[in-house]
């Protein structure tokens, strides 16, 4: 049931924008976003809970449609430093545990 | 700097041989997970520990098992190691029962090569 992200990867110019998504065959309780660089730990961006509740961080928001259980990332005036591999990370309704199951990334790069 | 801690940051040992890996949560949380990341791949939940007691179990390998103890640290002990268990080994924490919220908070990880 590992969520499944598009694009795989994606490359920008430094103030150009970018969508990515994330989309389960299961019925979500929450979407959780992050960013990793490469060799380093995950970073938590924000969490969408089931509602459609869209959440903002800066240049970086995020939206949930209950109805297609897909989240979307949006990344908005990109800068270098967005440059990472994206994560969705979801936890299912009746789920018994706080289990988080992530996806397979989307690696973005943002070029000058 | 997520408040979890992880050692050592890198391991280097050979085939056949056994290792420990520490984490300790971020003060307060209860729930200690486990996640196994090969190059540019995804992250494998392996295990959950809450409170001591095993919570959930993922994609983990009988060679493979963890404990949390009672000050809330918890290891992952990897044994027979062959190559492909080479990897980028991290830890997460978060509070649980969760509120609406509560998410993970990933260690730094510990880099494990195996030769």
């Amino acid at each position: 049931q590992q969520p499944v992200q598009s694009p795989q990867a994606v490359i920008l110019r430094e103030g150009e924008d970018a969508v990515i998504n994330c989309s389960s065959s299961k019925a979500l309780y929450s979407v959780h976003w992050y960013r990793q660089k490469h060799g380093e730990a995950p970073v938590f961006l924000m969490i969408l809970l089931k509602g459609g509740e869209q959440k903002g961080h800066e240049k970086i928001s995020a939206s949930f449609n209950e109805k297609k259980q897909q989240s979307s990332l949006y990344l908005t005036a990109s800068q270098l430093s967005y440059s990472g591999t994206y994560f969705c990370g979801t936890r299912r309704i009746g789920a018994g545990s706080y289990q988080l199951t992530f996806g397979k990334g989307t690696k973005l790069s943002v070029i000058p | 700097d997520s408040g979890v801690t992880q050692t050592p940051k890198h391991l280097i040992t050979a085939t056949g041989q056994r290792v420990t890996l520490r984490c300790s949560p971020r003060s307060g949380d209860l729930s200690v997970y486990w996640y196994q990341q090969s190059l540019d791949q995804g992250l494998q939940f392996l295990i959950q520990y809450y409170n001591g007691e095993e919570r959930a179990k993922g994609n983990i390998l009988e060679r493979f098992s963890a404990q949390q103890f009672p000050d809330l640290h918890s290891e992952l002990n990897l044994s027979s190691l062959e190559l492909g268990d080479s990897a980028l080994y991290f830890c997460a924490s978060s509070v649980e029962p969760a509120g609406d919220l509560e998410t993970q908070y990933f260690g730094p990880g510990t880099r494990l090569l195996v030769l």
